[in-house]
């Protein structure tokens, strides 16, 4: 069964903390996404890469960044956590090669920043 | 104006009723119109996907599509309790999809 792993289900951080989110897929897609998802706004894209080393600025990419070292891993990074960032993340991948549909999600990690 | 308007809900009907679930887009350059089910504490999986207009079915699922109008539709044939989640509607736009905000069902029993 292909899967998309989140490192963590749950973690609370402080203020000011940096914190690494990790995210790895294993049905060598091109595509990797991260979401963020709040009640009432849905999904909003922070950032997504199509190919390793490549990374694209979503819709709200401003306190985050990434890495893509390999296919498989994309990792999401809050540079200096603030309590406006506590939210639902979600990971995502898809094939790409003309197959913009099928995204596979992570079940989440729910960051609370204090 | 979004994108993509879906409205929130929550939606709450009888077990065993027609549920209709709708989305209207702003793009006409979309082709892949998907729904996406995602139940609480989990990530969305994808339920349904249409290429252009037309109807897809699958089970007690039918996906509609009106290029014409910008309005696409899931409608679900004798709900069940199980069907209780969130329903996101997504389109494509090159390498990323336009989501909607998501409607809550609630199929009570």
């Amino acid at each position: 069964d292909v899967k998309v792993t989140q490192s963590s289900r749950y973690l609370v951080k402080r203020t000011g903390e940096k914190v690494f989110l990790e995210c790895v897929q294993d049905m060598d897609h091109e595509n990797m996404f991260w979401y963020r998802q709040d009640p009432g706004l849905g999904l909003r894209l922070i950032y997504f890469s199509y190919d390793v080393k490549m990374k694209e600025k979503g819709d709200i990419p401003e306190g985050y960044s990434v890495s893509r070292e390999k296919k498989e891993r994309f990792s999401l990074i809050l540079e200096s956590a603030s309590t406006n960032q506590t939210s639902m993340y979600l990971c995502a991948s898809s094939p790409g090669h003309g197959n913009n549909y099928g995204y596979t999600f992570g079940s989440g990690t729910r960051l609370t920043v204090v | 104006q979004k994108e993509v308007e879906q409205d929130p809900g929550p939606l709450s009907v009888p077990e065993g009723a027609i549920v209709s679930l709708n989305c209207t887009y702003s793009n006409s350059a979309f082709q892949y119109f998907m729904w996406y089910r995602q139940y609480s504490r989990k990530g969305p999986e994808l339920l349904m996907y249409t290429y252009s207009s037309g109807n897809k079915e699958d089970g007690r699922f039918t996906a509609q599509v009106d290029k014409s109008s910008k309005y696409i539709s899931l409608f679900i044939r004798d709900s069940q309790p199980s069907d209780s989640a969130t329903y996101l509607c997504a389109m494509n736009s090159n390498y990323q999809l336009i989501w909607g905000a998501g409607t809550k069902l609630i199929i009570k029993p």
